[in-house]
């Protein structure tokens, strides 16, 4: 069974620092590339940040862009999303995806089912 | 970035047929990807491509595109597929991808 497991969320004041990590099982994890999309309480999907296979690729949303730092180890099969200088706005579920691609599209499948990061002091 | 938009919310009768619209202007040179979110769940894919369903997925989901709109169809839509569905691409002027704001569809 193809699945992504994220860990790593809670609750961080303002300022400081989290790691989040997923796990993916059941496919060839260095063979794609992969996305982490995060969703605030009430909100809709915000794409974060995506990574290539080779890990040569990387892509940012203006929105995290100097703060966060996507990197993954294929000998692993694992994902993960180095959060620093954390503010309210950053809280939210954080989903990991797998990014597949065709002719003039990509889509995410599978998703993980999330993990919640709450800032807060 | 370029934008995705789609309306907040639409409603449909049990059994009947509702679109479901995303615009923007990536939409012109990408397909849209369709994800169906019920509350606490993760998003699932429900069309990618042209109109391609992943393995699951009911027939009554498809998906078309015209100009700068992509569209997700249910034909007989059921009480179960009252959900979130949002809509994403390529973002043709950003760094990789985004999302539509989503649409709260309501089976009645």
């Amino acid at each position: 069974e193809v699945q992504l497991v994220e860990s790593g969320g809670g609750l961080v004041q303002p300022g400081g620092s989290l790691r989040l990590s997923c796990a993916a099982s059941g496919f060839t994890f260095s063979s794609y590339s992969m996305n982490w999309v995060r969703q605030a309480p009430g909100k809709g999907l915000e794409w974060v940040s995506y990574i290539s296979s080779s890990s040569s690729t990387i892509y940012y949303a203006d929105s995290v862009k100097g703060r966060f730092t996507i990197s993954r180890d294929n000998a692993k099969n694992s994902l993960y999303l180095q959060m620093n200088s954390l503010r309210d706005e950053d809280t939210a579920v954080y989903y990991c995806a797998r990014e597949n691609s065709g002719s003039y599209s990509n889509w995410f499948d599978p998703w993980g089912q999330g993990t919640l990061v709450t800032v807060s002091s | 970035s370029s934008e995705l938009t789609q309306d907040p919310a639409v409603s449909v009768a049990l059994g009947q047929t509702v679109r479901i619209t995303c615009q923007g202007d990536s939409l012109r040179s990408y397909y849209a990807s369709w994800y169906q979110q019920k509350p606490g769940q993760a998003p699932v894919l429900v069309i990618y491509g042209k109109n391609n369903r992943p393995s699951g997925i009911p027939d009554r989901f498809s998906g078309s595109s015209s100009g700068n709109t992509a569209s997700l169809t249910i034909t007989g839509a059921q009480a179960e597929d009252e959900a979130d569905y949002y809509c994403n691409s390529r973002d043709s002027s950003g760094p990789h991808v985004v999302f539509g704001g989503g649409t709260k569809l309501t089976v009645l």
